[in-house]
């Protein structure tokens, strides 16, 4: 079965100072792999996203993630934070068929909070 | 593109009553989820349909849920006799698979946070 781990439930940035987020999954195979951000009650806004080619993903709001094979990893980075950016950070992890992406593993969450 | 809505966004029921409630995904995307996401979690998957047919349930979904998509638009799940532990933010997503297809995206609403008193 596959499955998501985000070692870190809270990490706490300045504001200005560069960002990594841990994500490791478990698959079989090569998966699809997804990073989400969520506001406070809010529902979840997809950042970027792998499927398959550069292993270095470009995204929205200054995001980027690289996905490393032999580590199991996609972890997610910027290079300066915002006090926007703040929020609660998840990755996915989703199985490689005929059929697609169909459902979507979760990691539990990285709490991100940044300070001036 | 007017992005995933649900309704309602809040939702606050007594123990026992029933629920039901409405997503509308991105239009023309085939493909609808439903996942539950409780306090301090990732979501979790519940069902989803391709077009209208409801092609798999989590064991999370127990016989009180119940979820449709009858012309392969809208869809709606619904929570009879509930109970305090229900009480989470219900997600829907949609997505496009193109036939042959092997991306599929998935773009989420804002959700539908229940409270069963």
């Amino acid at each position: 079965a596959q499955s998501v781990t985000q070692p870190d439930i809270h990490i706490t940035v300045s504001e200005g100072a560069s960002l990594e987020l841990r994500c490791n999954y478990s698959y079989g195979a090569t998966p699809y792999l997804f990073w989400y951000v969520q506001s406070p009650g809010q529902g979840l806004q997809l950042l970027l996203k792998y499927f398959s080619g550069d292993t270095l993903v470009q995204g929205i709001k200054g995001f980027e993630a690289e996905f490393k094979r032999s580590q199991s990893s996609f972890n997610l980075r910027k290079p300066s934070v915002h006090w926007s950016d703040a929020a609660e950070y998840f990755c996915a992890v989703g199985p490689i068929s005929n059929f697609g992406n169909e459902k979507l593993t979760f990691g539990t969450g990285t709490r991100l909070t940044i300070i001036p | 593109d007017t992005g995933v809505s649900q309704d309602p966004r809040h939702k606050i029921t007594k123990r026992g009553q029933n629920v039901t409630f409405r997503c509308d995904p991105i239009s023309e995307h085939n493909r609808l989820y439903w996942y539950r996401q409780t306090l301090g979690q990732g979501p979790e998957f519940l069902t989803y349909f391709q077009n209208e047919a409801q092609l798999e349930k989590s064991r999370l979904l127990s016989d009180r849920f119940s979820a449709e998509r009858p012309k392969g638009s809208f869809s709606t799940l619904e929570i009879q006799r509930t109970e305090q532990g229900d009480s989470a933010m219900y997600l829907c997503a949609s997505s496009s698979l193109i036939a042959g297809g092997l991306e599929d995206t998935q773009y989420f609403g804002p959700g539908t946070r229940l409270t069963v008193l």
